[in-house]
C-alpha cells in the first residue's frame, strides 16, 4: 500500500496564532513531499517541495517565511502555518512520492484551515 | 513551465453510461500521466496512471489514452455508477526523479441514477 496521514483533519485557529500540520507516510519513506493548498472548486496549487534533510523549495509567490517547512525524517513532513490571518483559511493537502523508481505521488486526506 | 488544460470542467452521465475526460499538454518532454479523484472533503487519491512507452492502459471500468504526437492524454470511465461521482484531475509531470506535478483544472463528474 501507499498511505499517507494527515494530522490534524480540521482545525480553527484566531489570527495572529500559528498552527502545525504534520504529514505522515504510513507504510513507505518519503524523501520527497509537497504540500499543496486547494480553495474550493479549484484545483490544487503547488506551495512547496520539502526534501528530507534539507530547506524546502518553494514555489513563486509562497511566503517561505510564512509557511515555515520541516521535513524531519523519511516519514514525516510538517507545515506551520506562522501569524495566521483569514485568507490563510483552505484546504492544505501533502503528498508524498513512493519511491520504487517511479513518480507516483500518494495525497494526504487533507487539513482544513479555518482562521477567525 | 508545463501548462495542463482539462475538459470539459462539468459532466453529467447516466449511469451505466460511458464518460470521457481529456487532457493536453504543453511541454513535449513530460511522459507521466496520472489520474486523480478526488471526494468532497477529501485528498486526491490516484486511479490510473500511464507513461510515455505506452499509448493506453486499462484497469476494469477505467482507461486512460495517450496521444504523443498531440500531446493530449484521455480518461475513459465505462458503465459508470453513482461512487463514480467525484471531481477528477489530470496531471502531468516528468518522470524522473521526484518531478512535481501539473495538474489540470479538475472536471467535476455528475452520475446521474
Amino acid at each position: 500500500g501507499a498511505v499517507v496521514s494527515q494530522h490534524p483533519s480540521w482545525v480553527i485557529c484566531k489570527s495572529g496564532t500559528s498552527v502545525k500540520i504534520e504529514c505522515r507516510s504510513l507504510d513507505f519513506q518519503a524523501t520527497t513531499m509537497f504540500w499543496y493548498r486547494q480553495f474550493p472548486k479549484q484545483s490544487l496549487m503547488l506551495m512547496a517541495t520539502s526534501n528530507e534533510g534539507s530547506k524546502a523549495t518553494y514555489e513563486q509567490g509562497v511566503e517561505k517565511d510564512k509557511f515555515l517547512i520541516n521535513h524531519a525524517s523519511l516519514t514525516l513532513s510538517t507545515l506551520t502555518v506562522t501569524s495566521a490571518h483569514p485568507e490563510d483559511s483552505s484546504f492544505y493537502i501533502c503528498s508524498a512520492i513512493k519511491p520504487a523508481g517511479v513518480n507516483e505521488q500518494y495525497f494526504g486526506p487533507g487539513t482544513r484551515l479555518t482562521v477567525t | 513551465g508545463e501548462n495542463v488544460e482539462q475538459h470539459p470542467s462539468t459532466l453529467s452521465v447516466q449511469e451505466g453510461d460511458s464518460a470521457v475526460i481529456k487532457c493536453t499538454y504543453s511541454d513535449s518532454a513530460s511522459n507521466y500521466f496520472p489520474w486523480y479523484k478526488q471526494e468532497l472533503g477529501k485528498g486526491p487519491q490516484l486511479i490510473i496512471d500511464i507513461r510515455s512507452n505506452v499509448g493506453e492502459k486499462k484497469d476494469q471500468r477505467i482507461a486512460v489514452t495517450l496521444n504523443k504526437t498531440a500531446k493530449h492524454f484521455s480518461l475513459h470511465i465505462t458503465e459508470t455508477q453513482p461512487e463514480d461521482s467525484a471531481v477528477y484531475f489530470c496531471a502531468a509531470s516528468y518522470d524522473f526523479g521526484n518531478e512535481k506535478l501539473t495538474f489540470g483544472t479538475g472536471t467535476r463528474l455528475t452520475i446521474i441514477p
